[in-house]
């Protein structure tokens, strides 16, 4: 298994809801990204794992809330967002030799 | 953290080599150069990564200054399904792990 997944592909939500996106990789990677990517824009990083610890947070608000459950699997909880939010996620994993892998994204539309 | 900048958008003409350039004049010694594309929205895909030699791989080969301070991503012989935004990308150590500090990009179009 040498793929990223993320789940859900797209996903509306009201700006009450609370809603996760998920993201699985298998490939033994100790490290894992969210990344959030506006049109035209390129992405930028949220925040990152280190062997299932949170080790870099680029002052994301906290109404986005990322878990580490295992070394496989990545959350990103969402709770009261707001429009602007609405975004491309993108999840990437590192190998040893720190290429980066990337999902296929969740594009986030908040109503 | 290093930045780095790169050309809006490019035209190549197909079968033909394309050239995008890219500088970061404030990278560090031990900061790695990295080449992404991304197609029509999708996670960006891995094209190649060097720090201080030249490199070449089955995609592309990859030019680094000598002072490190800009690089070109050549693809030999571009085709239709090279058109794509292409990130350069430098990667800063931090927090006891690495980012990847993505550039503007540049849209290249290959031409028929």
């Amino acid at each position: 298994d040498t793929e990223v997944t993320q789940t859900p592909k797209h996903l509306v939500m009201g700006m009450t809801n609370k809603k996760s996106l998920k993201c699985e990789q298998h490939m033994g990677h100790r490290a894992m990204y969210w990344y959030k990517q506006k049109a035209k824009k390129p992405p930028e990083l949220m925040f990152v794992y280190s062997y299932e610890k949170l080790s870099i947070n680029e002052s994301v608000p906290s109404r986005f809330s990322p878990e580490c459950p295992n070394s496989s699997l990545l959350n990103l909880h969402l709770h009261a967002l707001q429009p602007e939010d609405s975004a491309l996620y993108l999840c990437a994993s590192t190998d040893r030799y720190n290429e980066q892998f990337f999902g296929p994204g969740t594009r986030l539309t908040v109503l | 953290d290093a930045k780095t900048t790169q050309p809006t958008s490019m035209d190549c003409a197909e079968g033909r080599a394309a050239n995008l350039p890219c500088n970061h004049s404030t990278i560090s010694g031990n900061e790695y150069v990295y080449w992404y594309r991304q197609i029509h929205s999708q996670g960006p895909q891995y094209i190649i990564h060097g720090l201080k030699n030249n490199e070449t791989n089955e995609m592309a080969s990859l030019i680094i200054t000598e002072d490190r301070k800009s690089s070109t991503l050549i693809l030999p012989h571009a085709t239709l399904r090279d058109t794509a935004v292409y990130y350069c990308i430098v990667r800063v150590e931090g927090s006891g792990t690495y980012k990847y500090i993505f550039g503007t990009g540049t849209r290249l179009k290959v031409l028929a």
